[in-house]
């Protein structure tokens, strides 16, 4: 089975400011990676995902995320925020290349950007 | 928005009600999933389609929850006897190759 594991609940980062939002993950097989976001009372938007090759993946808005297999970690950065960036984010996993594609999700992290 | 819909947005039902929830998935997506996210957490698997057949349940899913997504086309979600620990967001998801695109959810709130 797999879990994943977001230890911040909450990131408070003035605008401008780099954040890091952690992620580590847990699987006895290789797995792809994925980071959604959720703006309140919506549905989750895709952000970025790691299937294979360069481990560093960059999403259109300025986000990127760097897979650590060694430390089955996968941490989304940003190097400025902007306050159109406070939401929730969530790490998932699921297993490669199955039909059946369930996500597994971590609890979440509320970045909250203020001026 | 990603191309996936559900209905109704919001649902406030009385406990021992039943409600039913539509999702409508992209057209060409012959996979789908049910999620339930409760305040404060992730969302939880619940069960999966593939065309219309349902292949996958999780034990989150009682027997006063029943699914079905006929013709392989839109899928629907029904709480019989809602209770209020039912009180959750409901997300349909439809899957590409690799990701899965979400709906906006039904959130369920059980009085």
């Amino acid at each position: 089975a797999q879990s994943v594991t977001q230890l911040d609940s909450q990131v408070p980062v003035f605008e401008e400011a780099p954040v890091e939002l952690r992620c580590n993950y847990s699987s006895s097989v290789s797995v792809y990676l994925f980071w959604y976001v959720q703006y309140p009372n919506q549905g989750l938007q895709l952000l970025l995902k790691y299937l294979s090759g360069s481990t560093l993946v960059e999403s259109i808005n300025g986000f990127e995320a760097e897979f650590n297999k060694s430390q089955t970690s996968f941490h989304l950065r940003k190097p400025s925020v902007h306050i159109s960036d406070t939401a929730e984010y969530f790490c998932a996993v699921r297993k490669e290349n199955t039909g059946f594609q369930k996500l597994v999700f971590g609890t979440g992290t509320r970045l909250l950007v203020s001026p | 928005d990603t191309g996936v819909s559900q209905n109704p947005r919001h649902k406030i039902t009385k406990r021992g009600q039943n409600v039913t929830f539509r999702c409508d998935p992209i057209s060409e997506h012959n996979r789908l999933y049910w999620y339930r996210q409760t305040l404060g957490q992730g969302p939880e698997f619940l069960t999966y389609f593939q065309n219309e057949a349902q292949l996958e349940k999780s034990r989150l899913l009682s027997d006063r929850f029943s699914a079905e997504r006929p013709k392989g086309s839109f899928s629907t979600l029904e709480i019989q006897r809602t209770e209020q620990g039912d009180s959750a967001m409901y997300l349909c998801a439809s899957t590409g190759a690799y990701e899965q695109y979400f709906g906006p959810g039904t959130r369920l709130t059980v009085t």
